[in-house]
């Protein structure tokens, strides 16, 4: 199984500002990938991370919004852009490698915006 | 139309009975896998049990089995001798397509167990 590490693992943020979320994982991955839980709901899948290539992103969510980067098999950064109180949810980073096919996920990053 | 439906907001169990937490699904891809996971009130997801489309057999894994119902599109989630510390929200998640694809997994609403001693 896979460990992953997110941080932080959480913050109050003002709006209108940036924040970026750190995902380690302790081993290479091909995939990694961002949800989003807002406050009493689901995840949703904002976007997939394939190292070497742009992220791609699920409907609702864009680039400028939520710029990702995959600089190597271990590691990947989302950032929340310009954020509102809305914006206020717990991001969770996750990677495949179960022997099911299971995805393992960090233990998120809880996000307060004022 | 929602690919992964749960249908119980939240379950109230006594300690020690067995608990089924509903999950309906739709596809039409014919290979598929379904998952179980939890999610206690710190917040980290914990992977339970995993059925495959093509699996003959209902996956078991301790406590938890999957009562697998493929023409009815179903994917229920029994535990057995339930114990206060299964209390936290249970989300069922499918991703499409062969075992070890690219692809996310997609999550249902959830289910919200508490059990009462």
């Amino acid at each position: 199984s896979a460990v992953i590490s997110q941080k932080p693992s959480r913050d109050i943020c003002q709006r209108g500002t940036s924040l970026t979320i750190q995902c380690q994982v302790d081993s290479q991955v091909t995939m990694m990938f961002w949800y989003r839980q807002q406050p009493g709901q689901s995840l949703t899948l904002i976007a997939t991370a394939n190292q070497g290539s742009e992220a791609t992103y699920e409907s609702g969510f864009v680039i400028d919004k939520f710029p990702i980067s995959r600089p190597n098999l271990t590691f990947s950064t989302l950032t929340v852009s310009n954020m509102s109180p809305e914006d206020s949810s717990i991001y969770l980073c996750s990677a495949g490698g179960g022997i099911s096919g299971e995805l393992f996920f960090g233990e998120g990053s809880r996000l307060t915006v004022l | 139309a929602q690919k992964i439906t749960q249908t119980q907001p939240g379950m109230f169990v006594q300690e020690k009975e067995a608990v089924t937490l509903d999950c309906t699904y739709d596809t039409s891809d014919p290979s598929y896998g379904l998952f179980w996971y939890k999610q206690p009130s710190s917040g980290e997801m914990i992977f339970l049990i995993y059925q495959g489309s093509y699996d003959q057999q209902n996956a078991t894994e301790g406590r938890y089995s999957l009562n697998f119902q493929k023409a009815r599109k179903s994917a229920n989630l029994v535990i057995s001798a339930s114990q206060l510390g299964d209390s936290a929200m249970y989300f069922c998640a499918m991703r499409e397509g062969l075992k070890g694809g690219a692809d996310g997994l997609t999550f249902g609403k959830g289910t919200h167990l508490i059990i009462q001693p």
